[in-house]
């Protein structure tokens, strides 16, 4: 099992400020998606990065996968409330294993206004 | 992009009896696959549904606890049985066509055991 540990936990910040959410593993991955997901509701993907060291930008939402490809980082610039979610990182081990996918455990991000 | 719904979004059951889960794609999909995401945790994968045959399991989930159908590319379901406390959770199906297209998730099935 290919282990995948995000951090932090838990983050709080106020509207504008910036945050960065960490996925980190000993493994490599094919692929890394991140995903958001609110109360009630599945995961929705966000990003896919695929080569090591890319850098993909959405709006405010900066992904970045690691050189070596175990880990990723998720930055938002100037959060704002909608930005709220429980953001999850998860690994593809192989491209044979599309859409059997490690999980990271989430960070719950709360932006308050 | 595959929109998927789910049925039921939440159930009681009590402790021993058994709950079906339906999976409905409004298109066709290669792939589809059941999660379980259970309280405070992240998603674990059950198994892949495979069209017209057995379902393939990951470690740690069978099938007579966890039997999967998926009659066709847009349709699967999951029964979880004799249910204990410890079912508690929420259950995810997932599908897409698979390498370079998005996986969709439904809503989820929030079970609860008594």
């Amino acid at each position: 099992t290919q282990l995948l540990e995000q951090s932090p936990q838990f983050l709080s910040i106020q509207e504008g400020e910036n945050l960065t959410v960490y996925c980190n593993s000993s493994s490599v991955f094919s692929s890394l998606q991140w995903y958001r997901q609110e109360p009630g509701e599945g995961p929705v993907l966000l990003v896919t990065v695929v080569t090591g060291g890319e850098v993909k930008k959405l709006k405010r939402l900066t992904f970045q996968f690691g050189d070596a490809r175990k880990d990723s980082s998720l930055h938002i610039t100037a959060a704002q409330p909608g930005d709220t979610g429980l953001y999850l990182c998860a690994g593809e081990g192989t491209t044979d294993s599309w859409g059997k996918l490690q999980f990271g455990a989430g960070t719950q991000v709360v932006v308050t206004p | 992009s595959a929109v998927i719904s789910q049925k039921p979004s939440r159930d009681i059951c009590q402790r021993g009896t058994s709950l079906t889960i339906q999976c409905q794609v409004d298109s066709q999909v290669t792939m589809m696959f059941w999660y379980r995401q259970q309280p405070g945790q992240s998603l674990t994968l059950i198994a892949t549904a495979n069209q017209g045959s057995e379902a393939t399991y990951e470690s740690g989930f069978v099938i007579d606890k966890f039997p999967i159908s998926r009659p066709n590319l847009t349709f699967s379901t999951l029964t979880v049985s004799n249910l204990s406390p410890e079912d508690s959770s929420i259950y995810l199906c997932s599908g897409g066509q698979g390498v370079g297209a998005p996986l969709h998730f439904g809503n989820g099935t929030r079970l609860t055991v008594t």
